[in-house]
Protein backbone atom coordinates (compact mmCIF):
# COMPACT_ATOMS: atom_id res chain seq x y z
CA UNK A 1 0.00 0.00 0.00
CA UNK A 2 0.84 4.10 -0.40
CA UNK A 3 2.53 5.05 2.22
CA UNK A 4 4.49 8.78 2.89
CA UNK A 5 7.78 9.63 4.74
CA UNK A 6 8.53 13.32 5.64
CA UNK A 7 12.36 14.13 5.51
CA UNK A 8 14.31 17.56 6.38
CA UNK A 9 16.31 19.19 9.25
CA UNK A 10 15.12 19.59 12.53
CA UNK A 11 16.48 22.62 13.82
CA UNK A 12 15.76 25.81 11.35
CA UNK A 13 17.05 29.29 12.32
CA UNK A 14 14.99 32.21 12.84
CA UNK A 15 14.60 33.78 9.40
CA UNK A 16 15.80 30.89 7.35
CA UNK A 17 14.04 28.33 5.06
CA UNK A 18 12.41 24.88 6.53
CA UNK A 19 13.04 22.44 3.71
CA UNK A 20 11.08 19.33 3.84
CA UNK A 21 10.62 16.49 1.54
CA UNK A 22 8.05 13.77 1.37
CA UNK A 23 8.86 10.50 0.02
CA UNK A 24 6.32 8.20 -1.68
CA UNK A 25 6.55 4.98 -1.60
CA UNK A 26 4.19 1.64 -2.49
CA UNK A 27 3.07 3.64 -6.10
CA UNK A 28 4.36 6.22 -8.74
CA UNK A 29 3.69 9.59 -7.23
CA UNK A 30 2.01 10.51 -10.71
CA UNK A 31 -1.10 7.95 -9.25
CA UNK A 32 -1.30 10.37 -6.54
CA UNK A 33 -3.44 13.47 -7.76
CA UNK A 34 -3.67 15.63 -4.70
CA UNK A 35 -0.43 16.12 -2.02
CA UNK A 36 -0.70 18.22 0.62
CA UNK A 37 1.12 19.64 3.81
CA UNK A 38 -0.40 19.62 7.05
CA UNK A 39 0.77 21.46 10.44
CA UNK A 40 0.73 20.94 14.20
CA UNK A 41 2.51 23.08 16.70
CA UNK A 42 2.82 21.95 19.74
CA UNK A 43 -0.30 21.08 22.13
CA UNK A 44 -2.31 22.55 19.67
CA UNK A 45 -4.84 22.07 16.40
CA UNK A 46 -3.91 21.40 12.66
CA UNK A 47 -3.39 23.37 10.35
CA UNK A 48 -3.21 22.93 6.14
CA UNK A 49 -0.34 24.45 4.53
CA UNK A 50 -0.72 23.87 1.09
CA UNK A 51 -1.05 21.25 -1.36
CA UNK A 52 0.02 20.70 -5.65
CA UNK A 53 -2.04 18.42 -8.23
CA UNK A 54 0.58 15.93 -9.20
CA UNK A 55 2.91 18.80 -10.57
CA UNK A 56 0.14 21.40 -11.58
CA UNK A 57 0.08 24.80 -9.83
CA UNK A 58 -0.03 24.69 -6.04
CA UNK A 59 -2.30 26.14 -3.68
CA UNK A 60 -1.33 27.21 -0.21
CA UNK A 61 -3.22 28.78 3.07
CA UNK A 62 -3.51 32.40 2.52
CA UNK A 63 -1.67 33.51 6.08
CA UNK A 64 1.36 31.30 4.53
CA UNK A 65 1.05 31.83 0.95
CA UNK A 66 3.59 34.33 0.08
CA UNK A 67 6.29 32.11 2.04
CA UNK A 68 5.58 28.89 0.88
CA UNK A 69 6.77 26.54 -2.39
CA UNK A 70 5.21 23.04 -3.20
CA UNK A 71 6.52 21.05 -5.94
CA UNK A 72 6.54 17.50 -7.28
CA UNK A 73 9.78 15.62 -8.36
CA UNK A 74 8.76 12.68 -10.33
CA UNK A 75 12.03 11.16 -10.87
CA UNK A 76 12.41 10.68 -7.06
CA UNK A 77 8.39 9.96 -6.53
CA UNK A 78 8.16 12.28 -3.73
CA UNK A 79 7.46 16.38 -3.27
CA UNK A 80 8.69 18.91 -1.26
CA UNK A 81 7.54 21.92 0.77
CA UNK A 82 9.36 25.02 1.61
CA UNK A 83 8.80 27.65 3.82
CA UNK A 84 10.47 31.11 4.34
CA UNK A 85 11.41 33.63 6.52
CA UNK A 86 10.55 31.68 9.66
CA UNK A 87 9.99 32.05 13.27
CA UNK A 88 9.18 30.03 16.15
CA UNK A 89 5.45 30.20 15.38
CA UNK A 90 6.56 27.56 12.70
CA UNK A 91 7.94 25.45 14.85
CA UNK A 92 5.21 22.51 14.89
CA UNK A 93 5.28 18.64 13.54
CA UNK A 94 5.16 18.54 9.81
CA UNK A 95 3.22 15.75 8.16
CA UNK A 96 2.77 15.47 4.46
CA UNK A 97 -0.69 13.54 3.34
CA UNK A 98 -2.61 12.45 0.18
CA UNK A 99 -6.38 13.61 -0.83
CA UNK A 100 -8.31 10.72 -0.80
CA UNK A 101 -9.81 10.00 -4.95
CA UNK A 102 -11.70 7.15 -6.06
CA UNK A 103 -12.31 6.95 -9.99
CA UNK A 104 -14.97 9.46 -10.04
CA UNK A 105 -13.87 12.20 -7.96
CA UNK A 106 -11.11 13.44 -5.32
CA UNK A 107 -12.31 14.68 -1.84
CA UNK A 108 -9.95 17.72 -1.09
CA UNK A 109 -10.28 17.66 2.97
CA UNK A 110 -10.31 14.17 3.07
CA UNK A 111 -6.69 12.89 3.69
CA UNK A 112 -6.63 9.19 3.57
CA UNK A 113 -2.97 8.24 3.98
CA UNK A 114 -0.60 10.95 6.12
CA UNK A 115 2.87 10.62 6.87
CA UNK A 116 4.09 9.84 10.26
CA UNK A 117 4.82 13.28 10.83
CA UNK A 118 8.09 15.52 11.32
CA UNK A 119 9.24 17.76 14.00
CA UNK A 120 10.87 20.90 12.91
CA UNK A 121 11.86 23.89 15.94
CA UNK A 122 13.00 27.12 15.03
CA UNK A 123 15.51 28.54 16.99
CA UNK A 124 18.61 30.13 17.17
CA UNK B 1 -11.20 32.88 5.23
CA UNK B 2 -13.31 30.51 6.71
CA UNK B 3 -13.04 29.41 10.41
CA UNK B 4 -14.45 25.99 11.70
CA UNK B 5 -15.54 25.79 15.40
CA UNK B 6 -15.76 23.11 17.37
CA UNK B 7 -16.25 22.44 21.55
CA UNK B 8 -13.13 22.42 23.25
CA UNK B 9 -13.97 18.96 24.74
CA UNK B 10 -17.10 16.07 25.29
CA UNK B 11 -16.97 13.29 27.34
CA UNK B 12 -19.24 10.49 27.63
CA UNK B 13 -19.29 6.49 29.13
CA UNK B 14 -18.57 3.65 27.76
CA UNK B 15 -21.52 2.37 25.71
CA UNK B 16 -22.98 5.70 25.49
CA UNK B 17 -23.55 8.38 22.26
CA UNK B 18 -21.62 11.56 21.69
CA UNK B 19 -21.72 14.19 18.98
CA UNK B 20 -19.22 16.34 18.27
CA UNK B 21 -20.40 20.15 16.18
CA UNK B 22 -18.46 21.77 13.31
CA UNK B 23 -20.15 25.50 12.67
CA UNK B 24 -18.44 27.20 9.94
CA UNK B 25 -18.24 31.21 10.55
CA UNK B 26 -19.66 31.45 6.84
CA UNK B 27 -21.93 29.89 4.28
CA UNK B 28 -19.31 27.25 2.77
CA UNK B 29 -20.62 24.55 4.95
CA UNK B 30 -23.99 24.87 4.24
CA UNK B 31 -23.28 25.29 0.04
CA UNK B 32 -21.40 21.90 -0.47
CA UNK B 33 -20.81 18.97 1.18
CA UNK B 34 -17.26 18.96 1.21
CA UNK B 35 -16.41 17.90 5.43
CA UNK B 36 -14.30 14.99 6.73
CA UNK B 37 -13.77 14.70 10.45
CA UNK B 38 -10.29 13.00 11.66
CA UNK B 39 -9.43 11.47 14.82
CA UNK B 40 -5.72 11.70 16.77
CA UNK B 41 -4.86 9.67 19.36
CA UNK B 42 -1.75 11.67 21.38
CA UNK B 43 1.89 11.06 19.10
CA UNK B 44 0.17 10.01 16.07
CA UNK B 45 -0.87 11.10 12.84
CA UNK B 46 -4.32 12.24 12.69
CA UNK B 47 -6.75 9.47 10.66
CA UNK B 48 -9.70 9.95 8.41
CA UNK B 49 -13.09 9.13 9.89
CA UNK B 50 -15.46 10.70 7.48
CA UNK B 51 -15.79 12.04 4.80
CA UNK B 52 -17.85 13.96 2.62
CA UNK B 53 -20.16 14.48 5.21
CA UNK B 54 -21.47 10.83 6.07
CA UNK B 55 -18.67 8.76 4.22
CA UNK B 56 -16.70 6.20 6.30
CA UNK B 57 -13.67 4.79 5.09
CA UNK B 58 -13.10 0.99 4.32
CA UNK B 59 -12.15 -0.27 7.97
CA UNK B 60 -13.80 2.18 9.90
CA UNK B 61 -16.43 0.94 12.40
CA UNK B 62 -19.88 1.90 11.87
CA UNK B 63 -20.02 3.25 15.29
CA UNK B 64 -18.69 6.51 13.32
CA UNK B 65 -21.43 8.69 11.38
CA UNK B 66 -21.93 11.74 10.21
CA UNK B 67 -24.01 14.70 9.50
CA UNK B 68 -24.73 18.10 8.61
CA UNK B 69 -27.63 20.88 9.12
CA UNK B 70 -26.98 24.44 7.35
CA UNK B 71 -23.69 25.83 8.61
CA UNK B 72 -23.84 22.59 10.89
CA UNK B 73 -22.12 19.12 10.35
CA UNK B 74 -21.41 16.64 13.40
CA UNK B 75 -19.80 13.65 14.07
CA UNK B 76 -21.62 11.20 16.06
CA UNK B 77 -20.13 8.63 17.87
CA UNK B 78 -22.32 5.53 19.14
CA UNK B 79 -21.28 2.42 21.47
CA UNK B 80 -18.68 4.45 22.81
CA UNK B 81 -15.14 2.67 23.73
CA UNK B 82 -12.15 3.30 25.70
CA UNK B 83 -10.34 3.34 22.03
CA UNK B 84 -12.57 6.16 21.21
CA UNK B 85 -10.53 8.26 23.47
CA UNK B 86 -8.73 10.93 20.73
CA UNK B 87 -8.87 14.34 19.64
CA UNK B 88 -11.29 15.24 16.67
CA UNK B 89 -10.99 17.56 14.03
CA UNK B 90 -13.43 18.77 11.02
CA UNK B 91 -12.37 19.88 8.02
CA UNK B 92 -14.07 21.39 4.93
CA UNK B 93 -12.98 22.52 1.42
CA UNK B 94 -14.07 25.66 -0.48
CA UNK B 95 -12.60 27.74 -2.84
CA UNK B 96 -9.21 26.29 -3.50
CA UNK B 97 -8.59 25.87 0.07
CA UNK B 98 -8.55 23.05 3.18
CA UNK B 99 -9.39 24.58 6.50
CA UNK B 100 -9.57 22.29 10.17
CA UNK B 101 -11.68 22.88 13.34
CA UNK B 102 -10.34 23.66 16.58
CA UNK B 103 -9.88 20.26 18.22
CA UNK B 104 -12.36 18.14 20.41
CA UNK B 105 -11.19 16.23 23.04
CA UNK B 106 -13.05 13.47 23.76
CA UNK B 107 -13.10 11.85 27.16
CA UNK B 108 -14.35 8.51 27.92
CA UNK B 109 -14.90 8.42 31.36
Amino acid sequence: QVQLQESGPGLVKPSGTLSLTCAVSGDSISNSQWLSWVRQPPGKGLEWIGQIYRSGSPNSNPSLKSRVTISVDKSRNQFSLKLSSVTAADTAIYYCARAYCTSNDCYLDAFDIWGQGTMVTVSS
Amino acid sequence: QSALTQPASVSGSPGQSITISCTETNSDLGTNNHVSWYQQHPGKAPKLVIYEVNNRPSGVPNRFSGSKSGNTASLTISGLQAEDEASYYCSSYAGSHVVFGEGTKLTVL
